[in-house]
């Protein structure tokens, strides 16, 4: 059974950058052909992709964020990462850590969600 | 870009009542769409992926079908577990969400 655990500060300033950290149990990031996920969900509003990993080190980003986001993963610690810079009020929401099982598979895990304001 | 659009944003039913949600892609996305529910203050849940395919231990009152670039999700008789918000997701083309479809109370 997998499990995915979200961790970092709940509150960052504005133009700061936010920092997450996904640790997995049950599984690991360089394991299969999973894609380590990030994905935010804004107050009262729908699930927004923002990048996502493989186990090779290959990521795509949301387009609209692209330049802004950098995804990672530490294989060794079983976790990956994101980093979001320049953050505005519009960045604050619940960031999920997911893993999609693979190619044509779906969003089979996700972590609890941590909520991150901007203020 | 690959929008979905999603439809209706809400549906008021009661319980037994047959539900479906309906889920557009700009362009073709060759049936790579799942759907999934959430409730309040919980992480989404997959129901069903490759358009049709129901997730290990989901009810088989759940049920999705695809016609081109529209999508639907049924509830052939919905349950008081039921009553949720539903997303569709495309990963033609890294992933997209639609806005979400609230289920509520009649």
């Amino acid at each position: 059974q997998v499990q995915l655990q979200e961790s970092g500060p709940g509150l960052v300033k504005p133009s700061d950058t936010l920092s997450l950290t996904c640790a997995i149990s049950g599984g690991s990031v360089s394991s299969g052909s999973h894609f380590w996920s990030w994905i935010r969900q804004s107050p009262g509003k729908g699930l927004e992709f923002i990048a996502y990993i493989l186990y090779n080190g290959a990521n795509q980003y949301n387009p609209s964020l692209k330049s802004r986001v950098t995804i990672s993963e530490d294989t060794s610690k079983s976790q990956f990462s994101l980093n979001l810079r320049s953050v505005t009020a519009a960045d604050t929401g619940i960031y999920y850590c997911a893993r999609g099982r693979g190619y044509g598979y779906g969003i089979d895990y996700w972590g609890q969600g941590t909520l991150v304001t901007v203020s | 870009d690959i929008q979905m659009t999603q439809s209706p944003s809400t549906v008021s039913a009661s319980v037994g009542d047959r539900v479906t949600i309906t889920c557009r892609a700009t362009q073709n996305i060759n049936s790579w769409l799942a759907w999934y529910q959430q409730k309040p203050g919980k992480a989404p849940r997959l129901l069903i992926y490759k358009a049709s395919t129901l997730e290990s231990g989901v009810p088989s009152r759940f049920s999705g079908s695809a016609s081109g670039t529209e999508f639907t999700l049924t509830i052939s008789s919905l349950q008081s577990d039921d009553f949720a918000t539903y997303y569709c997701q495309q990963y033609e083309s890294y992933w997209t969400f639609g806005q979400g479809t609230k289920v509520e109370f009649k």
